[in-house]
């Protein structure tokens, strides 16, 4: 399976209400990023952690790392119908070159 | 800065033929990577490239499938005699040259093998 698993696989929510996807992955790890991408778009990058970091926010992001439980989250506050997106986390292994993509969790937005 | 290029944004090719994609990195990145997207799934590493070396091709099926990033323009990614299991999104990023960085993502080129 991917280094990268995306749960729940989609999250339907209202528009006002906060949106968390998880990310579970099986190897040490450098970094892990969460990407969102737009129906039919490229990827856009929304944020990178380190494994050496806990926490870390942007605007209405939220993403923690637990690397003892090789996991992560993604929050998304105040949710808007143009957060509607397939989230992506997505690591960087030590000792590796290649960045490995979860299979995503489809969110909807409901206005 | 214009972001990372690719073109065509589609492609259809009928089997047995061949499909060019190519790739123009960020001004400035010497990292390329691509990766390709099956219908409702994740996107899957093929290949990572710096100027005239490929770093890491454990991703790229052995046969049909070839990469090059030349000293001189853009990174092509050549499929070879075309199956209609290749029809995916072919996704191009390219990082700065220190490792760790975050990549930026390509439009993609959407490849539909008839």
């Amino acid at each position: 399976s991917q280094q990268g698993e995306e749960d729940p696989q989609a999250l339907s929510i209202q528009e006002g209400e906060n949106a968390t996807m998880n990310c579970s992955y099986k190897t040490s790890i450098n970094n892990l990023q969460w990407y969102r991408q737009n129906s039919g778009r490229g990827l856009v990058h929304l944020i990178l952690i380190r494994s050496n970091e806990r926490e870390k926010h942007s605007g209405r992001l939220r993403v923690t790392l637990d690397t003892s439980k090789k996991s992560s989250s993604l929050l998304i506050t105040a949710s808007r119908a143009a957060d509607t997106a397939s989230y992506f986390c997505a690591t960087d292994n030590t000792g590796g070159f290649k960045t490995i993509f979860g299979a995503g969790t489809r969110l909807f937005v409901k206005a | 800065n214009a972001g990372v290029m690719q073109n065509p944004r589609h492609l259809v090719r009928r089997r047995g033929q061949e499909a060019r994609l190519r790739c123009s990195p960020m001004k400035g990145h010497s990292h390329v990577y691509w990766y390709r997207q099956l219908p409702e799934e994740g996107l899957k590493f093929m290949v990572y490239l710096q100027k005239e070396n490929i770093i890491d091709e454990s991703g790229m099926p052995k046969e049909r499938f070839s990469a090059e990033f030349p000293k001189e323009g853009p990174s092509i990614l050549r499929i070879q005699q075309v199956v209609r299991g290749d029809s995916a999104a072919y996704f191009c990023a390219s990082s700065p040259p220190n490792e760790g960085n975050e990549q930026f993502f390509g439009p993609g080129t959407r490849l539909t093998v008839l």
